[in-house]
């Protein structure tokens, strides 16, 4: 079975600039997820899609971030314009129908470096 | 939101049995608790996961008290291949769809000594 799928894995860019980061989850999953990780802390939820609903997006700074789940399967993050404060690992992960299971399946994640 | 509260850090040698604690004393009735683990430049993977009493898989077990107010990871004769960061996680419904709410806490970092 083919795991989360995520890219670019590492991308630098200058403060201001923008990104935008793919995420192609497990065939079936309704659920998914995007996590910011910064070095040495444990993941934040920024974004939690059902299908292509949103279910909860409270910690997601609305200002500069924006995501999206068109037909409920991939799901795109972008970040505009950023900041120093965005490096991090940004973790796309995925399950089944939150109320089954709940095993969350993680992507490798995409690092991102702000100059 | 439920909230966690485990070690920062833990050692252990080769060959040992580690058990990691975590508490979570406002967990609620329909919570379950969840444990992951990290490796460095990977995302997290999940471990075990358990309502009440005992749960055991192939890699680890997992302690919960009738009050369920704490949990404990229990890996059996660790290898240096278990060093990695564990995460304690309990859920929290948010949402109409009754979807859980997972949040991660900064996690235990295990390392296993040769």
């Amino acid at each position: 079975e083919a795991g989360v799928a995520q890219s670019p894995r590492y991308k630098i860019i200058e403060k201001r600039q923008s990104v935008a980061f793919w995420c192609n989850p497990i065939s079936g999953h309704a659920t998914l997820y995007w996590y910011q990780q910064i070095l040495g802390q444990g993941p934040k939820l920024l974004i939690q899609f059902q299908n292509n609903g949103v279910v909860d997006d409270s910690q997601l700074p609305k200002d500069r971030f924006s995501a999206e789940r068109l037909k409920g399967v991939d799901s795109t993050l972008k970040i505009q314009p950023a900041k120093l404060e965005d490096s991090a690992v940004y973790l796309c992960a995925s399950s089944l129908e939150g109320l089954v299971s709940r095993e969350l399946f993680f992507g490798e994640g995409s690092r991102l470096t702000v100059l | 939101l439920a909230k966690t509260t485990q070690p920062i850090s833990m050692d252990s040698y080769e060959g040992q049995e580690v058990n990691i604690t975590c508490s979570h004393n406002n967990i609620a009735t329909n919570d379950y608790i969840t444990w992951y683990q990290q490796f460095p430049s990977q995302g997290p993977r999940f471990i075990i996961q358990g309502y009440k009493t005992k749960v055991t898989n192939e890699v680890a077990s997992l302690f919960i008290p009738a009050d369920r107010k704490s949990s404990t990871l229990s890996l059996p004769r660790v290898s240096l291949s278990d060093t990695a960061v564990y995460y304690c996680l309990v859920g929290d419904v948010v949402g109409n769809f009754g979807n859980e709410k997972l949040t991660f806490g900064t996690g235990t970092r295990l390392t296993i000594i040769p």
